[in-house]
């Protein structure tokens, strides 16, 4: 199993540019999240989502947005990129709700210029 | 905001226990404490997690206190490799849409000398 899978691992935009990250995931975890995390800072949630059409926002959701068609993929979309959107991104799942660990993705880590 | 508290930093010696504490004074009975790690900017990496009884398993084990509101992550025979971010991370066990979300702090950075 590769569990949660991110691509691209680095990336560079320019202000104003657009982009998706892609995130993968093949245990058929049912929870999926989109984390960022700034230098030196814990990690913060973007979204989240807990089956297949069904999204919610989290604690930093501005500037982004996501869409669950299926239960293997997760992407998160930047429009617009910003200065303040340079950080770490993390994908993780969980089988569902109930006492269980995430799984989390090497990250993606992009650069707004 | 997190709800837990913890040092910021730690040192342990190759070898030795490492014992990492965490404060959760205001845990509720339905709420889990789970521990994960995060090594140099990797993606965090999940540990143990548990309710009320000590646990333990390949990576490390969990100490709970009697009254819950705290507790404590040990490694019993710290490497190098270790040397990471650790989280305590409380949470409930069963839930639906955002309060199964995990709430990361800043964590406690370890460092494990030779």
């Amino acid at each position: 199993n590769a569990g949660v899978t991110q691509t691209p691992k680095f990336r560079i935009l320019k202000i104003g540019q657009s982009m998706t990250l892609q995130c993968t995931q093949d245990m058929n975890h049912n929870y999926m999240y989109w984390y960022r995390q700034d230098p030196g800072m814990g990690l913060k949630l973007i979204y989240y989502s807990v089956g297949a059409g069904i999204t919610d926002k989290g604690e930093v959701p501005n500037g982004y947005n996501v869409s669950r068609s299926t239960t293997e993929d997760f992407p998160l979309r930047l429009e617009l990129a910003a200065p303040s959107q340079t950080s770490v991104y993390f994908c993780a799942s969980s089988l569902s709700s109930g006492p269980y660990g995430y799984t989390f993705g090497s990250g993606t880590r992009l650069t707004v210029v | 905001d997190a709800k837990t508290t913890q040092p910021p930093s730690m040192d342990c010696a190759e070898g030795r226990a490492a014992n990492l504490p965490c404060n959760h004074s205001t845990i509720s009975g339905n709420e889990y404490v789970y521990w994960y790690r995060q090594i140099h900017s990797q993606g965090p990496q999940y540990i143990i997690h548990g309710l009320k009884n000590n646990e333990t398993n390949e990576m490390a084990s969990l100490i709970i206190t009697e009254d819950r509101k705290s507790s404590t992550l040990i490694l019993p025979h710290a490497t190098l490799r270790d040397t990471a971010v650790y989280y305590c991370i409380v949470r409930v066990g069963e839930y639906g849409g955002s309060q199964g979300n995990l709430i990361f702090g800043k964590g406690t950075k370890l460092s494990v000398k030779p």
